[in-house]
């Protein structure tokens, strides 16, 4: 399976910004149970959302997690400058994971 | 608090052999998940295997599939990565995390090259 997400998106300070994550096998479930990730520069990937929509203990209210037009989406309300980042999705398919190629997500 | 801490990266020949260590702390050894996700330079995450528990066969990516395999060392809490016949391609830095937890090392970083 390929799973997709846009390369690049910018939002504005205060913005709202909705990334997607879609998979070249059909449309993505709660079945495939979708992560998503943060990565900074230079610093290891941190767990924003599991399972869809279950945020970690450290993740900001403004972000969520959803399923959106057969493809998983993460939702950032109220973009802040240190929401800067790389994000990455990843999806199960059966016995493997697969991450999509990450989303460069500008605040500006 | 949980913590996951790699060892073992390195320079190696194309070919070659190289043994990860991802040490464990905070956790009920035994059933927790560990998995290796690497990431070449510049570029993004690769899942390469999922070590559920003790007792469960490990999944691994096809990329790695017969040349990579883990084990556990429930004496030292320690998850090994041996990775045989080394490619170019697998330079990275290797990570182990569970993912729900939120529980990644630092990474350690691998160079396949002559």
């Amino acid at each position: 399976a390929v799973v997709t997400q846009e390369p690049s998106l910018t939002v504005s300070p205060g913005g709202t910004v909705t990334l997607t994550c879609g998979s070249s096998t059909g449309a993505v479930t709660s079945g495939h149970w979708p992560y998503w990730f943060q990565q900074k520069p230079g610093q290891a990937p941190q767990t924003l959302i599991f399972d869809t929509d279950n945020k970690h203990s450290w993740t900001p209210a403004r972000f969520s997690g959803s399923l959106l037009g057969g493809k998983a989406a993460l939702t950032l309300s109220g973009a802040q400058p240190e929401d800067e980042a790389e994000y990455y999705c990843l999806l199960i398919h059966g016995d493997t994971r697969v991450f999509g190629g990450g989303t460069k997500l500008t605040v500006l | 608090e949980v913590q996951l801490l790699e060892s073992g990266g390195g320079l190696v020949q194309p070919g070659g052999s190289l043994r990860l260590s991802c040490a464990a702390s905070g956790i009920s050894f035994s059933t927790y998940a560990v998995e290796w996700i690497r990431q070449a330079p510049g570029r993004g995450l690769e899942w390469i295997s999922t070590d559920l528990r003790s007792g469960v066969a490990t999944k691994y990516a096809d990329s790695v599939k017969g040349r990579f395999t883990t084990s556990r060392d429930h004496s030292t809490n320690t998850l090994w990565l041996q990775m045989n016949t080394l490619r170019g391609e697998d330079t990275a830095l290797y990570y182990c995390a569970n993912l729900k937890d939120n529980s990644w090392g630092q990474g350690t970083l691998v160079i396949v090259s002559s």
